[in-house]
């Protein structure tokens, strides 16, 4: 079946890194993303990986796909307090739809 | 270049009503998806339109039901609200490449069903 998981909380100082995991269950992902949503706000697009990509790196993001073991890592260099928002993994599976994840909760301390 | 917009931003309706939520996507898109997202949770995929066809569906009973028009705009209509209906319904519009390289996402509607 399709499902992703990620871990709901993480709180980080501000300047140090974070780093959001995540796991898939379709192996035929093509596609997998990082979304980020603020207060009362759509989704925005951070990032995509390509499924045969190993690292993809965009200025202060980098991510991370082990595909073998399904999982899926964001890592955010220098967390700043404007970074405190809902992280989405998602995946792009069956067809033509994007799985996402519950989202993941980052807070940032001053 | 305007992004992705839709209306209204909220709406209160009763059990039982009928619902009809709008979304015009970004310039040069082709593709609008719809997602429900419930309070505390992630975006549950709807349907996707695309050459004014549902291309594909997820797991939403027939009360949902939706439109694409011409100039790619779309249409998410759900009739017999439940309380369970209340959330944010995301419009994310992509290109014809299936969305590939990702959606752009609406700020959303806020449905309260009371």
């Amino acid at each position: 079946g399709e499902d992703v998981e990620q871990s709901l909380f993480l709180s980080v100082r501000e300047g140090d890194s974070s780093v959001i995991n995540c796991t898939y269950t379709d192996s035929s992902s093509t596609y997998l993303y990082w979304y980020k949503q603020e207060p009362g706000a759509g989704l925005q697009l951070l990032t995509y990986i390509f499924s045969n990509m190993d690292m993809k790196q965009d200025q202060r993001l980098t991510v991370l796909l082990n595909k073998k073991d399904k999982h899926l890592s964001l890592r955010i260099a220098d967390t700043q307090t404007g970074d405190s928002a809902i992280y989405f993994c998602a995946e792009r599976s069956g067809g033509f739809k994007t799985i996402f994840g519950a989202g993941t909760r980052l807070f940032v301390k001053a | 270049d305007a992004g992705v917009t839709q209306s209204p931003t909220h709406l209160i309706k009763t059990r039982g009503q009928q619902v009809t939520l709008r979304c015009s996507p970004k310039s040069g898109h082709d593709t609008v998806s719809w997602y429900q997202q419930a309070l505390g949770q992630g975006p549950q995929f709807i349907f996707q339109y695309y050459e004014e066809e549902e291309r594909q569906r997820g797991n939403f009973p027939d009360r949902f039901s939706g439109h694409q028009f011409p100039n790619y705009s779309s249409e998410l209509n759900v009739n017999a609200l439940l309380l369970g209906d209340s959330a944010l319904y995301l419009c994310a519009s992509s290109f014809w490449t299936g969305n590939n390289y990702g959606y752009t996402f609406g700020s959303g509607t806020r449905l309260t069903v009371v």
